[in-house]
């Protein structure tokens, strides 16, 4: 079983400082990596992906990618109350279209 | 353009009764999924269609069904309705292109299984 995790949360943060949700992920074959943000009672939305190591930026969110690690996170810059939300990881194999979704962390951004 | 639409947006059914979830989406994709969301489980795949024509099981496939209708149209159909299929249902679409091949969801069908 191909397994993403990710931590539950909630996870609280103040309105401005730095939100950091953290995902590993068991297959070393697995090439692609999203986030997605859910709204309570919404369906999932893609925030960015990444595919190479490193960082990518986009706005107010950063994802980085460690595959030697098989690590993947989301840094939100400036939290706002409007990024509560819960945070999904998701991870595509090498095996074709299935993406792997770990069960979302739950943030809280406190004004 | 819509983008992936769902129909019914909620639903109530009796054990053993049949329904069909209707997926649509307007952004010429060649592959389609169906997902259940249940609270503690996250998102489970329960059938994709990597194009037209084919249909293949994912984690989740027994008690339903699923069909391509044409490019655009994916439906899932449960024949008979039992209390462990009360779930959120997502629709999703991809290009199904080589390369980074990114998911967009439709809004979802709340379905209740008494």
């Amino acid at each position: 079983q191909k397994e993403v995790e990710q931590n539950s949360g909630p996870l609280s943060v103040p309105e401005g400082a730095i939100a950091s949700l953290n995902c590993t992920y068991s297959d070393r074959g697995s090439q692609s990596f999203f986030w997605y943000r859910q709204y309570s009672g919404k369906s999932p939305e893609l925030i960015m992906f990444i595919y190479s190591n490193g960082d990518k930026e986009d706005g107010r969110f950063t994802a980085q990618l460690n595959k030697a690690s098989q690590y993947v996170s989301l840094l939100i810059r400036d939290s706002q109350p409007s990024d509560s939300a819960t945070y999904l990881c998701a991870v595509n194999g090498n095996s074709g279209y299935a993406l792997n979704f770990g069960k979302g962390t739950s943030l809280l951004v406190t004004p | 353009n819509a983008g992936v639409t769902q129909t019914p947006k909620f639903q109530v059914l009796k054990t053993g009764q049949s329904m069909t979830l209707q997926c649509a989406q307007d952004m010429n994709h060649n592959s389609m999924y169906w997902y259940r969301q249940d609270p503690g489980m996250g998102l489970r795949l329960i059938y994709y269609s990597a194009s037209e024509g084919t249909t293949d099981k994912g984690e989740v496939p027994n008690g339903y069904n699923v069909s391509r209708l044409n490019k655009r149209e994916f439906s899932l159909r449960l024949e008979s309705a039992a209390p462990s299929q009360t779930s959120v249902y997502f629709c999703a679409s991809s290009t199904g292109l080589a390369g980074v091949d990114t998911q967009y969801f439709g809004p979802g069908t709340r379905l209740t299984v008494l």
